[in-house]
């Protein structure tokens, strides 16, 4: 079945740029997100890529996606103390069920 | 629109004890899932429904765990008898499929609630 990766933490200094990567299987699919879990709180959409575009910027947020690698990546400059959180990939194919895939999430923790 | 609610957020009970998880979804949505979180496991997807019947529930560990969506604005999560090894945080999700931007194709957008932390003592 399908499989999203990602490594579990990163840790960045304030004012530096952070790289989330993932891997994902599922050659048929269609969106790739990016969920923002805060402590305490429920995963919330941070960002998306549909699967024929290479890259979608949004102020300090830039998704790059290589389909024939099947990585993504989420990039966030200047990160700051409020960007600690957990990260989470997620794919999901138009073909299967309406049901995204997610992977384990990546604990960004973002430090003085 | 007030989002997702979820209660309780907190539930403290002991082992053996029936558990009842709540969720009404936002207004509209068509699909509704429950996932629960761990640390060993991550975030797994217990149940599905589309509009209000159960298409998946594959990802439902055992008999003890059960859920109903009796109508579109209400679903459960019963656990009975519950155990230890389900202490977690349940989280319940709901989105409405929508034609997308990129012409035709399906775009899903899960709204999470806040969650329900259970320990099970």
């Amino acid at each position: 079945g399908e499989d999203v990766e990602q490594s579990l933490f990163l840790s960045v200094r304030e004012g530096d740029s952070s790289v989330i990567n993932c891997t994902y299987t599922d050659s048929s699919s269609t969106y790739l997100y990016w969920y923002k879990q805060e402590p305490g709180a429920g995963l919330q959409l941070l960002t998306y890529i549909f699967s024929n575009m290479d890259m979608k910027q949004d102020q300090r947020l830039t998704v790059l996606l290589n389909k024939k690698d099947k990585h993504l990546s989420l990039r966030i400059a200047d990160t700051q103390t409020g960007d600690s959180a957990i990260y989470f990939c997620a794919e999901f194919s138009s073909g299967g069920s309406y049901i995204p895939t997610f992977g384990r999430g990546t604990s960004l923790i973002v430090h003085p | 629109d007030a989002g997702v609610i979820q209660s309780p957020r907190h539930e403290v009970t002991e082992m053996g004890q029936e558990v009842t998880l709540r969720c009404k979804p936002i207004s509209g949505h068509n699909s509704l899932f429950w996932y629960r979180q761990t640390m060993m496991r991550g975030l797994e997807l217990l149940i599905y429904f589309n509009n209000n019947v159960p298409i998946d529930d594959s990802g439902m560990p055992e008999d003890r765990f059960s859920a109903k969506m009796p109508n579109a604005s209400f679903s459960t999560l019963k656990i009975q008898p519950s155990e230890p090894r389900d202490s977690a945080v349940y989280f319940c999700a709901s989105s409405s499929v929508e034609v997308g931007l990129a012409g035709g194709h399906p775009y899903n957008e899960q709204f999470f609630g806040p969650g329900t932390r259970l320990t099970v003592l």
